[in-house]
């Protein structure tokens, strides 16, 4: 089982200013890897697919990157709506496994 | 518009049975795989399993694989989830998902079904 690794657990930003949040595959998955955004209440909602590909209707101000094992999702200024938890999943290998998660909060 | 409507919460004892279902609409329900994600409480996210409802065919994660049965019922465009003998640590939200097209990730999502079990 591919078991992803995500960093920070949680990152305090400043509405405006950039976050950057990081997801580590313990085994290379290529760029088959998907960042959901999930706020209380609500269901996830995909941001980023194939590492690097906006889903519909995501804001350009999200971007993924990496490869391999190594992957980056940046939110170049954050708004108030972005606060939430960040999860990466891997879908090269079943189980089709998620990160535990980056708690985004407003600093 | 694509809709993943998920049964409404369930309060069940330990030992119970329980079937928690994902109606969906706006789409050929035979086309695309239909996932379960649980998310304990103050946890994360987890991949339990996948059904694709054309031929009913499964792909189970080692974790849940005999903890839980995934279903689907073509003639109503509902997947399902079901527990014979639910445990106080199967206390969760479950949500349901729909894999995108071609490869496993989730585009549309249920809004979640919270299964409490407790004594």
């Amino acid at each position: 089982e591919i078991v992803l690794t995500q960093s920070p657990g949680t990152l305090s930003v400043s509405p405006g200013e950039r976050a950057t949040l990081s997801c580590r595959a313990s085994q290379s998955v290529s760029d088959y890897l998907a960042w959901y955004q999930h706020k209380a209440g609500q269901a996830p909602r995909l941001l980023i697919y194939g590492a690097s590909s906006w889903a519909t209707g995501v804001p350009d101000r999200f971007s993924g990157s990496g490869s391999g094992t190594g992957f980056t999702l940046t939110i170049s200024r954050l708004e108030p709506e972005d606060f939430a938890v960040y999860y990466c999943q891997q879908y090269a290998n079943p189980p089709f496994t998620f990160g535990q998660g980056t708690k985004l909060e407003i600093k | 518009e694509v809709q993943l409507v998920q049964s409404g919460a369930e309060v069940k004892k330990p030992g119970e049975s329980l079937k928690i279902s994902c109606n969906v609409s706006g789409y050929m329900f035979t086309n695309y795989w239909i996932g379960w994600v649980r998310q304990m409480p103050g946890k994360g996210l987890e991949w339990m399993g996948i059904i694709y409802p054309g031929d009913s065919g499964t792909i189970y994660s080692p974790s849940f694989q005999g903890q839980v049965t995934i279903s689907a019922d073509k003639s109503i465009s509902t997947a399902y989830l079901q527990w014979s003998s639910l445990k106080v640590s199967d206390t969760a939200m479950y949500y349901c998902a729909r894999r995108w097209n071609a490869y496993y990730f989730f585009d549309y999502w249920g809004q979640g079904t919270l299964v409490t079990v407790s004594s």
